[in-house]
């Protein structure tokens, strides 16, 4: 069975971009979750869809971050514009639905 | 508000000896507490995982224990391995919502 997809792996950007990453769940997983880890730091759930529907999304700063899920498969997350305390590992988990959570390899966000 | 503290940020343990990593919880509402486990570049795995209703669970040579009057978790692992080096999570969740809230990791090293 295919695990998380994420890409891109790793990312540099200078602050005021505009960066975009992507996830594709496990085959079959109802729920998708976007989470924020900063080094040092556990990770933070920003935003968890079921299908295509938001779930929770408290923690999303919705100023600069926007996400999507369309057809509830495949989902996006953005950041526009980015700013230095972005900078941190992204991490798309997805579940079948609000049971074991089994996460991508994330993306290493660097903004300078 | 920090609902989930592992106050050891790294440990390290002769290989075959017994490794304790412990984690502290604020909230009483948390329905299970799951352990996963990262290694650099890659995504967390699952672990182990206890339901509040449980004060012992084990799979191997690894066991959590939860004291929910202590409101405190612990995995042991016996016998470490050089393999089980890595950062640990704990990660308490509410069984309606699928929400995990993480602690900030315990970095575990086993020493040949």
């Amino acid at each position: 069975e295919a695990g998380v997809a994420q890409s891109p792996r790793y990312k540099i950007i200078e602050k005021r971009q505009s960066v975009a990453f992507w996830c594709n769940p496990i085959s079959g997983h109802a729920t998708l979750y976007w989470y924020q880890q900063i080094l040092g730091q556990g990770p933070k759930l920003l935003i968890q869809f079921q299908n295509n529907g938001v779930v929770d999304d408290s923690q999303l700063p919705k100023d600069r971050f926007s996400a999507e899920r369309l057809k509830g498969v495949d989902s996006t997350l953005k950041i526009q514009p980015a700013k230095l305390e972005d900078s941190a590992v992204y991490l798309c988990a997805s579940s079948k639905l609000t049971d074991t959570q089994y996460f991508g390899p994330g993306t290493r966000l660097t903004v300078l | 508000d920090q609902q989930v503290k592992q106050n050891s940020p790294s440990l390290s343990v002769q290989e075959g000896r017994i490794s304790i990593l412990n984690c502290d919880y604020t909230n009483s509402m948390f329905d299970y507490f799951l352990w996963y486990k990262k290694y650099p570049a890659e995504g967390p795995t699952f672990l182990i995982s206890i339901s509040s209703i449980k004060d012992k669970n084990e799979d191997g040579r690894f066991t959590v224990f939860l004291n929910k009057s202590a409101k405190h978790l612990s995995l042991h692992i016996v016998p470490s391995q050089p393999g089980d080096s890595a950062v640990y999570f704990c990660a308490p969740g509410y069984n309606q919502g699928g929400k995990l809230i993480f602690g900030q990791g315990t970095e575990l090293s086993v020493k040949p």
